[in-house]
């Protein structure tokens, strides 16, 4: 059974980095095909994907985001960490986990809430 | 603005057959297989159809998703009140290199 859950601060302050950490289990990150990626939602909003990291360590990053994305892994600990630089206002959304299989979001954490607020 | 298009709202009676279209270019719905998703306001999105017409494990045969160039539908017949949900359609885009989604689709069950 594979499980996701995300952690991390629930209150950022603006041009703050934000860290959240994934983690999962039923899986492995070593495992051929597998990934994990994030994705957010703001409030009343559309699904709006961040990252992938897959088990050769191959990374894509939201074009508009790049920049301010990375993206690790800690097979040891079986845990993905995301961390976001300079945050803004607009950044406040919901921030989910998700397992990764045949490029299909096949299971997905419960999300974090994170509002970026001064 | 989403990459791919999707119409903010839907709606049908219990029974009808109601169907959600998710429009896309060649760099992603034309070269990519497309997934749609099931968010019940409140709840994490949840994997409804996968490879454009693939059903997981314990998804109610009712729903049926179709590709066919650049666009793709979900189609629900039977249509239940449980059916009220947000729903997204994904897929790869490879001029991007990483996955995009539509802007959601409203099903509201009258």
């Amino acid at each position: 059974q594979i499980t996701l859950k995300e952690s991390g601060p629930t209150v950022v302050k603006p041009t703050q980095t934000l860290t959240l950490t994934c983690s999962f289990s039923g899986f492995s990150l070593t495992s051929s095909g597998v990934g994990v990626g994030w994705i957010r939602q703001p409030p009343g909003k559309a699904l709006d994907w961040l990252a992938l990291v897959y088990w050769d360590d191959d990374k894509h990053y939201s074009p508009s985001l790049k920049s301010r994305l990375t993206i690790t892994k800690d097979t040891s600990k079986n845990q993905v960490v995301l961390t976001m630089t300079n945050v803004d206002p607009v950044d406040t959304a919901t921030y989910y986990c998700v397992h990764v299989d045949i490029r299909a979001f096949d299971m997905w954490g419960q999300g974090t809430m994170v509002t970026v607020s001064s | 603005q989403s990459v791919l298009t999707q119409p903010p709202s839907a709606s049908g009676t219990p029974g009808q057959r109601v169907t959600i279209s998710c429009s896309g270019s060649r760099s992603n719905i034309g070269f990519n297989s497309v997934n749609w998703y099931q968010q019940v306001p409140g709840t994490a999105p949840k994997l409804l159809i996968y490879a454009n017409n693939q059903r997981p494990s314990g998804v109610p045969d009712r729903f049926s998703g179709s590709k066919s160039g650049t666009s793709a539908s979900l189609a629900i017949s039977g249509l239940q009140s449980e059916d009220e949900a947000e729903y997204y359609c994904a897929t790869w885009d490879d001029s991007l290199s990483g996955p995009v989604f539509g802007g959601g689709t409203k099903l509201t069950v009258l």
